[in-house]
């Protein structure tokens, strides 16, 4: 298979403790997004890399909220001491550098409870 | 800043029947994208179609067709002789042209294709 991979698929985690979530994205893809979904929204975007540059940061991703890739390969995005309205889909996708198709990961659900 | 607005939250459609889904967008921008992704339950968004603003002519991919009017920033998606994988979430999404830019969704619409 050489789409867009994330694990875990589903993590259920207590308030307060953290997560990390990965994205291996199409390996000759520059570009990654990460992006969260809530239950009956559309996507929202997060972060963006290139390469190993994280480029931008939306206002959603508080200091709570870490995202790397190190080597502008594989992805990590960590939440610290989760709170439940961080219940959510994260989403990762990827993209030549020049493309303007973005390849979805099939999403890891996290669930605080 | 670009909004993406889609107002039908669900439909539903008779097997081999036609649906159009509804798009409207705002932006200030002259060159973007449009598209439409699907989202079958519990697997990843795929790309159905995509439209570039300079083109005045509607896409097509087989059975899915767009109406795209830049003027009244709408851009409605058909499908045509539905078919029962078509049971989806579909977005409508927008993007700038040139360099990084990230895509922007609506909310959704949500699809049911009946047999």
């Amino acid at each position: 298979d050489t789409g867009v991979s994330q694990d875990p698929r589903h993590k259920i985690t207590k308030r307060g403790q953290n997560v990390t979530f990965r994205c291996d994205p199409i390996s000759e893809h520059n570009r990654l997004y990460w992006y969260r979904q809530t239950l009956g929204q559309g996507p929202e975007f997060l972060t963006y890399f290139q390469n190993e540059a994280q480029l931008e940061k939306s206002r959603l991703l508080s200091d709570r909220f870490s995202a790397e890739r190190p080597k502008g390969s594989f992805s990590t995005l960590e939440i610290q001491r989760t709170e439940q309205g961080d219940s959510a889909m994260y989403l990762c996708a990827s993209s030549f550098l020049g493309g303007t198709e973005a390849f979805f990961g099939q999403g890891t659900r996290l669930t605080v409870v | 800043a670009q909004t993406v607005t889609q107002s039908q939250p669900e439909m539903s459609v008779q097997e081999a029947e036609t649906v159009t889904l509804s798009c409207t967008y705002d932006t200030s921008e002259n060159n973007y994208y449009l598209f439409w992704y699907k989202q079958p339950p519990s697997r990843q968004m795929i790309l159905v179609i995509r439209q570039e603003a300079y083109k005045q002519q509607n896409a097509t991919e087989n059975r899915f067709s767009v109406n795209f009017q830049k003027a009244a920033k709408s851009f409605s998606l058909k499908i045509s002789d539905s078919q029962l994988g078509d049971t989806a979430m579909y977005f409508c999404a927008f993007k700038v042209t040139g360099g990084y830019q990230k895509v922007t969704f609506g909310t959704g619409t949500k699809l049911q294709v009946i047999p």
